[in-house]
């Protein structure tokens, strides 16, 4: 069983629509990041959160430590945001361990 | 602030050839880890240095690989004699402190023919 795991693996949804995709992790943590990698592209860190939530714009990011659960949510999604959504933890050390990434299609 | 930088952004090398992949951290940060995306797999964690010192390097193959923080100058990660199933993207991150954001740089995409 890996470390962390997100589901959906893969999600297709229509513009405007809202969108969650959820992170469970099996390890202690001390900080968890939520990235965004676009097709053939480079990975940008959209939060790092230890507690509560995190708002950015359209994007919100909720962590609860002690279901070890953190969810991202994405308000009136729009065709720019597909891509693949990563969570990584940060356990022992300061390396992150990855989760498998959740597609996202965003269909006009 | 110019973000984390990688040179080349592609790389092809033929098998048994060395390869030599760059990454200039964000100024100020003296922290740089680097991970590995094999084709239609997750990042995998591969090394973490710090400015001289390689803090934890348990991700990293035990042979052909190699990587360093000078006092001066880029992180560099070697592969020597590279092999077809090395053909990955390497992205490299860098943070102010050991527990801080890390921010990715663009990767390099290594192909061996």
């Amino acid at each position: 069983k890996n470390e962390v795991e997100q589901s959906p693996q893969n999600l297709t949804a229509q513009e405007g629509e809202f969108i969650t995709i959820n992170c469970s992790y099996s390890v202690g943590i001390s900080a968890l990041h939520w990235l965004q990698q676009h097709p053939g592209g480079g990975i940008v860190s959209l939060f790092m959160l230890s507690s509560g939530k995190k708002k950015h714009g359209r994007l919100i990011a909720t962590i609860n430590i002690q279901e070890k659960h953190s969810s991202l949510h994405i308000t009136a999604s729009h065709p720019r945001d597909s891509a693949v959504y990563i969570c990584a933890v940060y356990n022992a050390g300061n390396m992150l361990t990855f989760g498998g990434g959740t597609r996202l299609m965003v269909k006009p | 602030n110019a973000g984390v930088m990688q040179n080349p952004r592609h790389l092809v090398r033929r098998r048994g050839q060395e390869a030599r992949l760059r990454c200039s951290p964000m100024k100020g940060h003296s922290h740089v880890y680097w991970y590995r995306q094999l084709p239609e797999e997750g990042l995998k964690f591969m090394v973490y240095l710090q400015k001289e010192n390689i803090i934890d390097e348990s991700g990293m193959p035990k042979e052909r690989f190699s990587a360093e923080f000078p006092k001066e100058g880029p992180s560099i990660l070697r592969i020597q004699q590279v092999v077809r199933g090395d053909s990955a993207a390497y992205f490299c991150a860098s943070s102010l402190t050991g527990t801080d954001t890390q921010y990715f740089g663009p990767g390099t995409r290594l192909t061996v023919l």
